[in-house]
């Protein structure tokens, strides 16, 4: 049974710090491994999509890394800002269910200090 | 146009009422899902509807009813909730199932169940 856990639970940087928030996940059948941001009692943001064939995904700040293999993923902000303070969630789409479950970490929680 | 949006934000309704809570999406996707939220804990799937089908319904109990009028509309359906019902609950879409498929989330809409 897939199950996916991030680390760390909670963070708290200063402003401008770059940051690594992980996500590992045991079984390395997946389609793709997505990450997303939420915001308190919102709903959730895409911020990146990796393939399973996919290394790693940038966008602006942003870049995402996979190791399909040892069933890694990781998530790295550039310059950290207050605007990110969020919850952030790395889910798996597991190729052996049929391709519509997505299975999700239970997120980091970030707060940056101005 | 990159938006899932939810009908009402926020529902707060009695163990014997019956309520619907809505879900559209304009992007031409073809499956589109229901989870549900607790505080401070990862989604948790409900129903999938690929093709306006239910494809999954994971053992969600008979109060929770979903339909899926065409391909750009997903109603829930609730009766009979209780208290511990009460959570966000999200609806998302994805253009199908698989390996490119990237989920976009709505807002979410906020169920009290008295």
């Amino acid at each position: 049974k897939q199950e996916v856990t991030q680390i760390p639970a909670a963070l708290s940087v200063p402003e401008g710090e770059n940051l690594v928030l992980n996500c590992s996940f045991t079984d390395s059948a997946i389609y793709n491994l997505q990450w997303f941001r939420q915001d308190p009692g919102k709903g959730l943001t895409s911020l990146l999509l990796i393939q399973s064939s996919q290394r790693e995904q940038t966008s602006g700040r942003l870049n995402a890394s996979l190791d399909k293999s040892s069933g890694r993923s990781t998530l790295y902000i550039a310059a950290s800002q207050p605007g990110d303070s969020a919850t952030y969630l790395c889910a798996v789409r597991p190729s052996n269910t049929g391709g519509f479950k997505t299975i999700f970490g239970a997120g980091t929680r970030l707060f940056v200090k101005a | 146009d990159t938006e899932v949006t939810q009908t009402p934000k926020h529902l707060v309704m009695g163990m014997t009422n019956k309520k619907s809570l809505k879900c559209e999406q304009h992007m031409g996707h073809r499956a589109m899902y229901w989870y549900k939220q607790k505080a401070k804990k990862p989604p948790e799937l409900m129903f999938v509807y690929s093709y306006e089908k239910l494809s999954i319904n994971e053992s969600v109990p008979s109060r929770f009813s979903p339909e899926c009028p065409n391909s750009s509309l997903l109603n829930l359906h609730l009766h009979a909730l209780q208290p511990e019902d009460s959570a966000l609950y999200l609806c998302a879409s994805s253009q199908g199932q698989g390996p490119y498929n990237e989920q976009f989330f709505g807002p979410g809409t906020r169920l009290t169940v008295l």
